[in-house]
């Protein structure tokens, strides 16, 4: 079975601090990983997936297989950033997509 | 491209009606995926189509819960007989193949009374 763990459900920081989203995930083969993210009154959208090794936005998230995480790191927080995180897997050989119960990030001035 | 369209946005209906919510993938995408969202809860997979076949409906409650996805027109995810439990919202998402990104619609808020 394949799971999608975040821990935190309300992260709230002061901007220009660092954030780190936490998401461990539990899967016996090779996953796909990714974050999505939802803006107020938006609908969710693609943030990155750890297979393009890019930076969004300023956010970066690097896949450990040893520790079976993925969490979603930004240096500088910004007012902007505020939105829920979802992170979400995708088992090798399929098509559908697991998401954890996802994190609220409230970034204050 | 206008990207994926569901409609309703908000659906009430009471115990017992039925429930039509359609998705309208992006243009050139022939994957779709529905997902339920209750309070609280991440979204979880319900099934997944491709035009006029089922390729995975092992998240779809086996009573009362179906979809299609005719040649022509919307996905619809129909919902018989529906109870309070079923008050969700449903998000639909497309890809243009199974592999590739799924793009979401805004959701179908659905509330049963």
């Amino acid at each position: 079975a394949q799971r999608v763990t975040q821990p935190e459900k309300l992260l709230s920081v002061f901007k220009g601090a660092p954030v780190e989203l936490k998401c461990n995930y539990s899967y016996s083969g090779s996953p796909e990983l990714f974050w999505y993210v939802q803006y107020s009154r938006q609908r969710l959208q693609l943030l990155l997936r750890h297979i393009s090794r890019e930076s969004i936005k300023g956010f970066t998230a690097d896949l450990n297989k040893g520790e079976t995480s993925f969490h979603l790191k930004k240096p500088f927080a910004q007012e902007e950033d505020s939105a829920m995180y979802y992170c979400a897997l995708r088992g090798s050989g399929y098509s559908t997509l697991t998401f954890g119960k996802g994190t609220m990030l409230l970034v204050s001035p | 491209n206008a990207g994926v369209m569901q409609n309703p946005r908000h659906l009430v209906r009471r115990r017992g009606q039925e429930a039509r919510l359609r998705c309208s993938p992006m243009k050139g995408h022939s994957h779709v995926y529905w997902y339920r969202q209750l309070p609280e809860e991440g979204l979880k997979f319900m099934v997944y189509l491709q035009k006029e076949n089922i390729i995975d409906e092992s998240g779809m409650p086996k009573e009362r819960f179906s979809a299609e996805f005719p040649k022509e027109g919307p996905s619809i995810l129909r919902i018989q007989q529906v109870v309070r439990g079923d008050s969700a919202a449903y998000f639909c998402a497309s890809s243009r193949d199974r592999n590739n990104e799924q793009f979401f619609g805004p959701g179908t808020r659905l509330t049963v009374l």
